[in-house]
């Protein structure tokens, strides 16, 4: 089936704007990760789910930071009052099961705060 | 932070020569696991190898681990210009598969 999308591939925001990135990701996917991919640099562990708990947001930067997966399908990462710092890219990736799976990635949203 | 340092951090190399990698991590680890990443895309799951291997093949891809040095290498034999990408190592304590990715190596094939 289609693999994990995210949207919009590409973001600008003015510094203070908030922001909310989509994640789709593959049907029947227990587990989704978010990752924050700075530029030159791997990719850092923001948040886990495992179907619609949050059982892990010790990566989250500070609490301008919010995501949810209430359906526990598509979760969406919020990010208030962005911050020039905030400029990234924003991973998705999903599996199927909760334990030692292969991780499924998304393209990214590129997120540009002005 | 990341849990892994990957070495060189760029690689330049004609294409059908070999390509090795390098990735030291600081804790114990349950996984390894080795992605690319081409400009501007996701990552691309490569191979997975256990604490306990030392060697695993996939293709063209040769992995070892060495848990006592706390070190794993990815060796990309015969390489092709469509290898041109970033080469992350990603570690797992065990648990729910948090991985925590290395900083890359950037590789690039020269036709």
């Amino acid at each position: 089936g289609a693999g994990v999308s995210q949207s919009p591939r590409y973001k600008v925001a003015k510094r203070g704007q908030d922001v909310a990135l989509r994640c789709d990701p593959i049907s029947g996917h227990v587990s989704l990760f978010w990752y924050q991919q700075a530029l030159g640099q791997g990719p850092e562990f923001l948040t886990y789910f495992q179907n619609e708990a949050q059982l892990d947001k010790s990566g989250l930067p500070s609490d301008r930071f919010f995501a949810e997966r209430p359906e526990g399908s598509v979760s969406t990462l919020k990010i208030q009052r962005t911050q020039q710092e905030d400029s990234a890219v924003y991973l998705c990736a999903s599996s199927l099961g909760p334990i030692q799976e292969t991780q499924y990635f998304g393209p990214g949203t590129r997120l540009l705060v002005l | 932070s990341q849990q892994g340092e990957e070495d060189p951090q760029a690689l330049s190399i004609q294409e059908g020569e070999n390509a090795t990698m390098n990735c030291s991590y600081k804790t114990s680890i349950n996984n390894l696991q080795w992605y690319r990443q081409n400009s501007g895309r996701g990552l691309v799951h490569l191979i997975l190898i256990r604490s306990n291997e030392r060697e695993k093949h996939s293709g063209r891809l040769r992995v070892t681990l060495d848990t006592s040095k706390k070190s794993s290498s990815l060796l990309i034999t015969a390489s092709r210009a469509a290898d041109t990408a970033s080469y992350f190592c990603a570690t797992d304590d065990g648990g729910y598969q948090k991985v925590t990715f290395g900083t890359g190596t950037k590789l690039q094939v020269i036709p």
